[in-house]
C-alpha cells in the first residue's frame, strides 16, 4: 500500500540541529494530519490541515513547524528538539476532515 | 476528558486460536476504526464501521460497533503467525474528533 509515503524512515539528530519529515498522498485526500507515537501512550494528534489550510494545532511545541504548501504534501519542520521529542511521527490523510484516516509508515525519530 | 480504553493490553495465543479484544469510552461515538500496526510500520485500517450494532467482517476478521454506542469488539478467528502486532481501536465521537486507544499487543505462538 502506497498511498501515504512519508520520508525519511529514520531520523538521528541533534538537539541543535534543524531537519525536515516529508508526508505525501496519492489518494485525492483533502485533510492531513500529523501524530507522534510514543511508546505505551495513544496517538497524539499534533496537527490537522484542511485543503491547506491548519485547522487544527493540538499545543505542539513551537520547535515543531508544521507546513502544507498543497493538499498532497505535509512537511513537519524541526529545530532545537528535546530527547523527549524522540517517537514514531505518523502522517494520514482522510478525504475531508476527520474522515476515516489512512497512515503512512512513519518517521522514527531520535534525539541526541 | 475523553479516554479509550482497550484490552487486553497483550495477549499471547496459540496459532489457530480465536482472539476477541475490545475498546470502551466513556462518551457516545459515531464510528470505530480498527487498525492493526506492524513493527515499525503505521497503522494499517482493518474495518470501519459507522452505525450502532454494525457487524461487519473482513477476512477472518470481525468487529461490531456496539449497541450502546460506547464499544466497539474484534474478533480474530483462526489466528496465524502474521496475525502478530499491535491493534489499535479510534473512535470519533459526536464533535468529529478522534480518539486512539493505546493498543492491544498480540502475539501468536506456532
Amino acid at each position: 500500500e502506497t498511498g501515504v509515503t512519508q520520508t525519511p524512515r529514520h531520523l538521528v539528530m541533534g538537539m541543535t540541529n534543524k531537519k525536515s519529515l516529508k508526508c505525501e498522498q496519492h489518494l485525492g485526500h483533502n485533510a492531513m494530519y500529523w501524530y507522534k507515537q510514543s511508546a505505551k501512550k495513544p496517538l497524539e494528534l499534533m496537527f490537522v490541515y484542511s485543503l491547506e489550510e491548519r485547522v487544527e494545532n493540538n499545543s505542539v511545541p513551537s520547535r515543531f513547524s508544521p507546513e502544507c504548501p498543497n493538499s498532497s504534501h505535509l512537511f513537519l519542520h524541526l529545530h532545537t528538539l528535546q530527547p523527549e521529542d524522540s517517537a514514531l511521527y505518523l502522517c494520514a490523510s482522510s478525504q475531508d476532515n476527520w474522515e476515516t484516516q489512512y497512515f503512512g509508515p512513519g518517521t522514527r525519530l531520535l534525539v541526541l | 476528558g475523553q479516554q479509550l480504553n482497550q484490552s487486553p493490553q497483550s495477549m499471547f495465543i496459540q496459532e489457530g486460536e480465536d482472539v476477541s479484544m475490545n475498546c470502551t469510552s466513556s462518551s457516545i461515538f459515531n464510528t470505530w476504526l480498527w487498525y492493526k500496526q506492524d513493527p515499525g510500520e503505521g497503522p494499517v485500517l482493518l474495518i470501519a464501521l459507522y452505525k450502532a450494532g454494525e457487524l461487519t467482517s473482513n477476512g477472518r476478521l470481525t468487529a461490531q460497533f456496539g449497541i450502546t454506542r460506547k464499544d466497539s469488539f474484534l474478533n480474530i478467528s483462526a489466528s496465524i503467525p502474521s496475525d502478530v502486532g499491535i491493534y489499535f481501536c479510534a473512535g470519533q465521537n459526536t464533535g468529529n474528533q478522534f480518539y486512539f486507544g493505546t493498543g492491544t499487543s498480540l502475539t501468536v505462538i506456532p
